[in-house]
């Protein structure tokens, strides 16, 4: 299993950006994915979900209305649009799949990307 | 929705156990048996080391154990060894309608 994360740059407050994720080594259109975030020197934050066929996605407060999850199963590809852009937005994103049992387990991360809003 | 509360930090020597504790709320941790660990070396992706609050994904070492008691989870690492010296993150399901998982504050772990 690999995921590997893109598009992480430097964008000013209020800005939009949106990161890819390509899967390879499993089935990709088979399971739930997720982004989680860590913000530099802090914990990991949940940031959505989308299940496998794209019906059924999930955001945090922190996000929601601003960002927007989706896959393309035909690419083996997760994205993240994100819009609104805040400077407590900065952080490492990760792309993870999702386990495939009753709880939400992350069992394959990527290395992140690295997303800086600053002016 | 608030983070799961971990102590900050926690130091063992080596051969020694330590046990790192996650609180919740009846509506995460207390309410669910879907509670996950991880662990995470600085400068690395976490790695899930426990789910379904005690059991152990392939390849993780029998050292690390879960469980779970009320609204509160926990995590045993046995023989404790120098590469355990890491961050560890908890995780359970909550219900709410728009989280679908929370994470505990972290804990770092330090090998005397």
């Amino acid at each position: 299993v690999q995921l590997v994360e893109s598009g992480g740059v430097v964008v000013q407050p209020g800005g939009s950006l949106k990161l890819s994720c390509a899967a390879s080594g499993f089935t990709f259109g088979d399971y739930t994915m997720h982004w989680v975030r860590q913000a530099p020197g802090k914990g990991l934050e949940w940031v959505s979900l989308i299940t496998w066929n794209g019906g059924t996605t999930y955001y945090p407060d922190s996000v929601k209305g601003r960002f927007t999850i989706s896959r393309d199963n035909s690419k083996n590809s997760l994205f993240l649009q994100m819009n609104s852009l805040r400077t407590e937005d900065t952080a490492l994103y990760y792309c993870a799949k999702d386990m495939g049992y009753s709880g939400t387990y992350f069992d394959f991360w990527g290395q992140g990307t690295l997303v800086t809003v600053s002016s | 929705q608030s983070a799961l509360t971990q102590p900050a930090s926690l130091s063992g020597s080596p051969g020694q156990s330590i046990t790192i504790s996650c609180t919740g709320t009846s509506s995460d941790v207390g309410g669910y048996n879907y509670v996950s660990w991880y662990q995470q070396h600085p400068g690395k992706a976490p790695k899930l080391m426990i789910y379904d609050v005690s059991d152990r994904p392939s390849g993780v070492s029998n050292r690390f154990s879960g469980s779970k008691s009320g609204n509160t989870a926990s995590l045993t690492i046995s023989g404790l060894q120098a590469e355990d010296e890491a961050d560890y993150y908890c995780s359970s399901y909550t219900r709410s309608t728009t989280h679908n998982c929370v994470f505990g504050s972290g804990t770092k772990v330090t090998v005397l």
